[in-house]
């Protein structure tokens, strides 16, 4: 499974634009790249998937360039609730283990 | 709401006790996971069912006994444990395993070993 590097934390304010990388060097041609949020003491939940270009949904956008060695999770206009742990995953469609790293914590300021 | 619950949400028990964790999933996938979280640790996969057939046991100690009678229900039989045991143990169900990446979590159950 390719590793993945995500920053440990970030902080952000109440309307911003946030943008969290994942660098991902050894991918391999069948993987997608996905993202979960996890709120303390719950489960992580699927926010976004994609495997190249542009992905929107109605939680966030993922770019993807087309080196395919990096990821970026766009939150447009967070608010607090957004204060979560990000985590950035790549793998072929089945993920045979699906590995979560430590993630990026993301604490969102009034 | 995720589809997934867990009971009970917290648990508080000796080394010496037996209990049960409970996870039910109301979407009709076909394949069940249990998390182990520890603090400040990422989350360790420990059982994976299909089709209420075991496909993957993480190197779990025997302390740990999983059940699946059925593609809707999946329990997590605990005894002797160990204080480290100590975790939040999440289960999570997914469509197939051929679809692994979208995996639906339930809240997890809060265990406490004393």
């Amino acid at each position: 499974l390719a590793k993945t590097t995500q920053p440990i934390s970030m902080d952000s304010y109440e309307g911003q634009e946030v943008n969290i990388t994942c660098s991902h060097n050894n991918i391999a041609t069948n993987d997608y790249i996905t993202w979960y949020q996890q709120f303390p003491s719950q489960g992580p939940r699927f926010i976004i998937q994609g495997y190249k270009t542009k992905v929107t949904n109605e939680v966030a956008s993922l770019f993807i360039p087309a080196d395919r060695k990096s990821s970026t999770l766009s939150l447009p206009r967070v608010s607090l609730s957004d204060t979560a742990v990000y985590y950035c995953l790549v793998g072929d469609r089945s993920y045979n283990k699906l590995i979560f790293g430590a993630g990026t914590r993301l604490a969102v300021h009034p | 709401e995720t589809g997934v619950t867990q009971t009970p949400r917290h648990l508080v028990m000796g080394m010496t006790n037996k209990k049960s964790l409970k996870c039910e999933q109301h979407l009709g996938h076909n394949a069940m996971y249990w998390y182990k979280q520890s603090a400040k640790k990422p989350l360790e996969l420990m059982f994976v069912y299909s089709l209420e057939e075991r496909v993957e046991n993480n190197s779990v100690p025997s302390r740990f006994s999983p059940e699946c009678p059925n593609s809707s229900h999946l329990f997590l039989h605990l005894h002797t444990l160990q204080p480290e045991d100590s975790a939040l143990y999440l289960c999570a169900s997914s469509q197939d395993l051929t679809l692994q990446y979208e995996q639906y979590f339930g809240p997890g159950t809060r265990l406490t070993v004393t």
